[in-house]
């Protein structure tokens, strides 16, 4: 079975600094893998995701993602932060089963907080 | 643009009632999704539904049922509200054999 660990519950940056949110991922196989976000009281919006290919993928919001099989992981960054990207951020691995069903699997989330 | 819609954003209800919470997708999505969110435990699955009437048990389907009659429509129901299902209840929808899950606006709902 798949897992997904973000290891940071709650992460502060200023505004205008570089970020880094860190995901890893369990999975036997090659993974699909998502990054989300989700503003207050939202429900979640996708950011980018991974399925093969280039292993730095582009998002909306100027978020990128690298997949890097040796970590088994699929950090999330963004050079410049906004306020507007104080959120909650949610790392998934996906995984197909024959029922045409794509399992998904979330992790706990990173609270990002932005400060002027 | 995919559309996934939920019934009600906040919802209080007394322990015992029976709740029901909607969910609509305007895509004509084959897979349809609840999950809940709570701190520190992320999302978690408790049904889902590939097709019309058909539903499959999540991680966590103890004490809540789904209905699907419909497509567009996916329904969670709480048979007999208890204070630990107070959580914000996410829907979701995708396309059969398709990873990427569109996520509704989420209801809150405190039992009290």
């Amino acid at each position: 079975a798949q897992s997904v660990t973000q290891p940071d519950i709650h992460i502060t940056v200023s505004e205008g600094a570089s970020l880094e949110l860190r995901c890893n991922y369990s999975y036997g196989a090659t993974p699909y893998l998502f990054w989300y976000v989700q503003s207050p009281g939202q429900g979640l919006q996708l950011l980018l995701k991974y399925f093969s290919g280039d292993t730095l993928v582009q998002g909306i919001k100027g978020f990128e993602a690298e997949f890097k099989r040796s970590q088994s992981s699929f950090n999330l960054r963004k050079p410049a932060v906004h306020w507007s990207d104080a959120a909650e951020y949610f790392c998934a691995v996906g995984a197909g089963n024959s029922g045409g069903y794509q399992k998904v699997t979330f992790g706990i989330g990173t609270k990002l907080q932005v400060i002027p | 643009d995919v559309k996934v819609t939920q019934s009600s954003r906040y919802l209080v209800k007394r322990t015992g009632e029976k709740v029901f919470l909607e969910c609509v997708q305007d895509m004509d999505h084959e897979n349809m999704f609840w999950y809940r969110q709570d701190p520190g435990l992320g999302l978690r699955l408790i049904y889902f539904s590939y097709d019309v009437k058909m539903k499959e048990k999540g991680d966590i389907p103890e004490g809540y049922s789904v209905s699907r009659e419909k497509k567009e429509r996916f329904s969670l129901i709480l048979e007999s509200a208890s204070t630990n299902q107070t959580s914000m209840y996410l829907c979701a929808s995708s396309e059969a054999g398709k990873e990427t899950q569109y996520f509704g606006p989420g209801t809150r709902l405190l039992v009290l």
